[in-house]
């Protein structure tokens, strides 16, 4: 089956640096999505990996490693607006979107 | 753990004709369905939000009369595309709210109008 795992909710301090990881197991690989997502909005596109590595636009960067199934989103200098829930989702080989549950980011002054 | 369903998957359709989405929650009760469009590489676009045996409400902009959704039950919810035309061509996504107000997405339908 296909599966997109993403840890439930995270905790960092206003300022720091936080890593949420996503594993994935797709049938086909057509690219990783990170969205952002604010209590009661839709969901924000943050940003897309389809080739290995890193791609930065300021304070958030994202990292792809298509041969060990892995992705994650990057979050330096955080600031309270940054409490949200992440959505990694990978677009299978159908063009299908397959999503995680979200990572629920708790920032703390 | 909560599945969303939307068929079909993809769909080609000439000029002038309609098109009907299906959006299942398939093992949970959704009290509200979204309905979002997608364009390559963007945010996803809120278009409408459903609630069970109600109006559906629409956002600014999107025609009410040409994305026709009902929601019939707590489990399904359908966008209807009505007279297509080749902007509509796009992804359109739905989700489903929990009780406990969890969110979860469905994988996307890719409409293509000829």
């Amino acid at each position: 089956g296909q599966n997109i795992d993403q840890p439930t909710e995270m905790t960092a301090t206003e300022g720091a640096i936080v890593q949420i990881n996503c594993t994935y197991q797709t049938s086909g690989f057509n690219g990783l999505f990170w969205y952002q997502q604010h209590a009661g909005e839709a969901p924000t596109f943050l940003s897309y990996n389809v080739l290995d590595g890193l791609e930065e636009k300021g304070r958030f960067s994202s990292f792809l490693s298509r041969s060990k199934g892995y992705s994650y989103l990057l979050l330096k200098e955080l600031q309270m607006k940054d409490s949200a829930s992440y959505l990694c989702a990978v677009m299978d080989s159908n063009y299908q979107l397959i999503w995680g549950a979200g990572t629920k980011l708790i920032i703390k002054p | 753990g909560a599945v969303v369903s939307q068929h079909p998957s993809r769909v080609i359709c000439k000029s002038g004709t309609s098109v009907k989405i299906e959006c299942r929650s398939l093992d949970f009760q959704a009290t509200t369905m979204f309905w979002y469009r997608q364009f390559p590489k963007q945010s996803l676009m809120l278009m409408a939000t459903s609630n069970e045996g109600s109006k559906a409400t629409y956002e600014q902009g999107v025609e009410k009369d040409k994305f026709l959704i009902n929601h019939a039950s707590l489990t399904l919810s359908t966008l209807t595309v009505t007279s297509a035309h080749p902007e509509d061509s796009s992804f359109y996504i739905c989700s489903a709210k929990r009780g406990d107000n969890e969110q979860f997405f469905g994988p996307g339908t890719r409409l293509t109008v000829l």
